[in-house]
This record gives structure tokens, sequence and C-alpha cells, in this order.
């Protein structure tokens, strides 16, 4: 069966870097698009960032561009979210989520179960 | 980026009841649009995509309706795991956009 599994969260400081993983399986990985998605504590969700199947053509949220990078390993089947000069609001809940196709525009079909990264001096 | 506004906020309702979610984005969509279940501490459901197409293992009495910048979200008869966070998303245009949610609590 599909699972996702995030890790990488933590306690950083305001202008620090994280970086965030997603472990995949129980499907072809390089068959599906794969999104990054937010939730910050009591709020709703905020989509963060794409990348195709092939690994070419992400597209991110306003509020990050310029800031995160979304990338993936096919080697290990792992789906990977650079986070620099990281903001308070930043802080939040992260899932990874495998898209219903490749490269077109399609929902989220299976989610991760989230990482938790907080932003606080 | 498209703005999606769902109506209600919050409702209260008792189980066996038909609710109805609305969504509207700011422009037009076409069917681009998903609709997920959220719980308490729990990662978004997948219920619906592409407007209405029910995504597998998803009961019957959730239903979803509508084009271009109005969309609906029907349960048919409500029952206790119901009882949850529901979101609308439109998948048409980068950055993809979520609505702000409408909590479905116990009357």
């Amino acid at each position: 069966q599909v699972q996702l599994v995030e890790s990488g969260g933590g306690v950083v400081q305001p202008g620090g870097s994280l970086r965030l993983s997603c472990a995949a399986s129980g499907f072809t990985f390089s068959s599906y698009g794969m999104h990054w998605v937010r939730q910050a504590p009591g709020k709703g969700l905020e989509w963060v960032a794409f990348v195709r199947h092939d690994g070419h053509n992400a597209n991110y949220g306003d509020s990050v561009k310029g800031r995160f990078t979304i990338s993936r390993d096919f080697s290990n089947n792992t789906l990977c979210l650079e986070m620099n000069n990281l903001r308070l609001d930043d802080t939040a809940v992260y899932f990874c989520a495998k898209s219903l196709a490749g490269g077109i525009p399609a929902a989220n079909d299976y989610w991760g179960q989230g990482t938790l990264v907080t932003v606080s001096s | 980026a498209i703005r999606m506004t769902q109506s209600p906020s919050s409702l209260s309702a008792s189980t066996g009841d038909r609710v109805t979610i609305t969504c509207r984005a700011s422009q037009d969509i076409s069917s681009y649009l998903a609709w997920y279940q959220q719980k308490p501490g729990k990662a978004p459901r997948l219920l619906i995509f592409a407007a209405s197409t029910l995504q597998s293992g998803v009961p019957s009495r959730f239903s979803g309706s509508g084009s271009g910048t109005d969309f609906t979200l029907t349960i048919s008869c409500l029952q206790s795991e119901d009882f949850a966070t529901y979101y609308c998303q439109q998948y048409y245009s980068y950055p993809q956009t979520f609505g702000q949610g409408t909590k479905v609590e116990i009357k």
C-alpha cells in the first residue's frame, strides 16, 4: 500500500535552515507528481510546492518562493524540501502528498502524517 | 492567485442530516476542484476530485457538483464519523489554493 513518511522537522531559529524528507513506498515514485502542503497551528491548509514526476518544473507558493526548494531523489524514492531563511510564520505541520497524475494538474490522493517545523527564537 | 471561499465556516448538524458546503472560486477553474476531509491531528483525506468524481473507498453519501466558479459538497445522511473539517482546493493553476475550511460539528 502507498506510504508517505515525513521526517526532518524540529525547532529552528528565525533565519535558519531545515531540510524535510518524505520517504515514499507502495507506488511507482517516478510516475507521479509530489506536493508539500503545510498547516499552521489551528489554521487551514496552505499549498507550498509541487514537483513533476520527472523532477522538473517545480512550482512554489508566493510566501516561500526564493526560500524553499523542492526536489526528489529517485535512487531512494524520497521527496525533499530545503527550507532557508525561515521565518516565524513558517511554523506549521508540513505534509507531503502524492498527486493523482504525473505532470498535469490533479488532486492529491495520499498524504503523509506530517512533520512539525517550529521557528522560534 | 485564485481565491477560494467556503461557506459556511462552521455548521452544527445531527446524525442523519443532509449537509451542504459551498465553495466559490474567484475565477473560472472549470472542474479542477477537489474536496478533502480532515480530522484533528490527522492528514487530509481526498473525498472528491474533478468536482464530482468520488475517490475510491469514499462512501456514496458524499457527492460533489459544480463547475466554473461555484461548487458544492453534499453529505446526504451525516454519520458520526463525518464530523470533521472540510476543505475545497483548486488545482486549475499555480499556486494551488485551498478554501478556509468548514467545520462540521455535532448539534
